[in-house]
């Protein structure tokens, strides 16, 4: 059975950082395209990054270029985020997406972790 | 970037009765990589449809989707009380990959 299994998340102060991590299993990890994507409080979907299978292209929204990073770790099945200078408006769930090919949409989602900014 | 403007905002049916939800694209989507999904409170998406108008693995006959270019739909063709929840399309042929806002399927 695919799981995506998101962790990470929590309060922080504007400007802040937060790492999230999403441990995958179930599936061959290294053989596919991995995603975030968030939802503010209420609010409707929204693509944040991705990564391909190996690590060596990533693609970023311009509204996290040059804060966000995403890296993986095949040997271990597990995705990350990196949030760096984090903004109120970066408060909502974050789900971790698989993605069977670069040209495919999202078929599994993890169940979110929650990052709140605010003072 | 693609702006996806769905329709209705919510919609109020019975189970039973047919649903039809639109989607429309500010351009058009490349290759019609256009998706569905469903989304219940509390959960992660589910993905119904991709490609347009090819079903997802497990999702059952009654749900259909079609359209090419900008403008997409998503049926179902006899409501049933779990197909009750907030369904989003998704176009991922162009960067950055998009959603609409969203359509609320509520029981009427």
């Amino acid at each position: 059975e695919v799981q995506l299994v998101e962790s990470g998340g929590g309060l922080v102060q504007p400007g802040g950082s937060l790492r999230l991590s999403c441990a995958a299993s179930g599936f061959t990890f290294s053989s596919y395209w991995m995603h975030w994507v968030r939802q503010g409080p209420g609010k409707g979907l929204v693509w944040v990054s991705r990564i391909s299978s190996d690590g060596s292209s990533t693609n970023y929204a311009d509204s996290v270029r040059g804060r966000f990073t995403i890296s993986r770790d095949n040997a271990k099945s597990t995705l990350y985020l990196q949030m760096n200078s984090l903004r109120a408006d970066d408060t909502a769930l974050y789900y971790c997406a698989r993605v069977p090919s670069p040209a495919a949409t999202v078929d599994y989602w993890g169940q979110g972790t929650l990052v709140t900014v605010s003072s | 970037e693609i702006v996806l403007t769905q329709s209705p905002g919510t919609l109020s049916l019975s189970p039973g009765e047919r649903a039809t939800l639109s989607c429309r694209a500010s351009q058009s989507v490349s290759n019609n990589y256009l998706a569905w999904y469903q989304q219940k409170p509390g959960q992660a998406p589910r993905l119904l449809i991709y490609g347009a108008s090819s079903r997802a693995t497990g999702i059952p006959d009654r749900l259909s989707g079609s359209g090419s270019g900008t403008d997409f739909t998503l049926t179902i063709s006899r409501l049933e009380p779990e197909d009750f929840a907030v369904y989003y399309c998704h176009q991922y042929g162009s960067a950055p990959r998009t959603f609409g806002q969203g359509t609320n399927v509520e029981i009427k």
